[in-house]
């Protein structure tokens, strides 16, 4: 999306070391901050969100980490493990109702 | 409750033919949107609509047409079909743009 930028497009770890995934967006009003999981030839879904009142949100092997003041949130996935292999996507909705998505990252955990 | 269901799966169409896209949620969502989604580059808002009779234009809209008749129904129209238009399409709605979004299973289409 226009306003949202994803790092790193691709991304191998070993299977029990941690991922991180970071976006950054642009629209200061932008207050609901998902992230999306798309596996091969499926539709995204949602794995975790937050939202801009809060700092971090931990859900199991998952947390994502949001600083409004950097303008910036991250994906934090530890243990990882092979069904973790996905493309992930981060999104940020703007002032005028539209939610953009960065260009998603492809992680790869090799056993 | 099916959830976002888009038709069809698989469409081939010519250069030059026009169609339609269905989409249709029974979460009685206010929000509504399409996305393409072409590789390298993530998903490209095309159109959304934040209730009945309202839509607007995302990054990408030269070529489509929307309509937002009912809350449920949320069509994309190709009004006259290009290469370049060769994707996957995706449908999805929710309550607001600050609520999950529910995707639905996606539309590939291939323009000959």
């Amino acid at each position: 999306g226009e306003n949202v930028e994803q790092h790193p497009s691709t991304l191998s770890v070993q299977e029990g070391d941690s991922a991180v995934i970071k976006c950054t967006y642009s629209d200061s009003a932008s207050n609901y901050f998902p992230w999306y999981k798309q596996e091969l030839g499926k539709r995204p879904q949602l794995i975790i969100d937050i939202r801009s009142n809060v700092g971090e949100k931990k859900d199991q092997r998952i947390a994502v980490t949001l600083n409004k003041t950097a303008k910036h949130f991250s994906l934090h996935i530890t243990e990882t493990q092979p069904e973790d292999s996905a493309v992930y996507f981060c999104a940020a909705p703007n002032s005028g109702y539209a939610l953009n998505f960065g260009k998603g990252t492809s992680l790869l955990v090799t056993p | 409750n099916a959830g976002v269901t888009q038709t069809p799966k698989f469409q081939v169409l010519k250069t030059g033919q026009s169609m339609t896209l269905q989409c249709a949620q029974d979460m009685n969502h206010e929000y509504m949107s399409w996305y393409r989604q072409d590789p390298g580059m993530g998903l490209r808002l095309i159109h959304y609509s934040v209730g009945a009779g309202i839509t607007d234009q995302g990054e990408v809209p030269n070529g489509y047409n929307v309509s937002r008749s009912t809350t449920e129904d949320f069509p994309l129209r190709l009004l006259s079909a290009a290469p370049s238009q060769t994707s996957v399409y995706f449908c999805a709605s929710s309550y607001t743009t600050s609520q999950p979004q529910h995707f639905g299973d996606g539309t590939r289409l291939s323009i000959l």
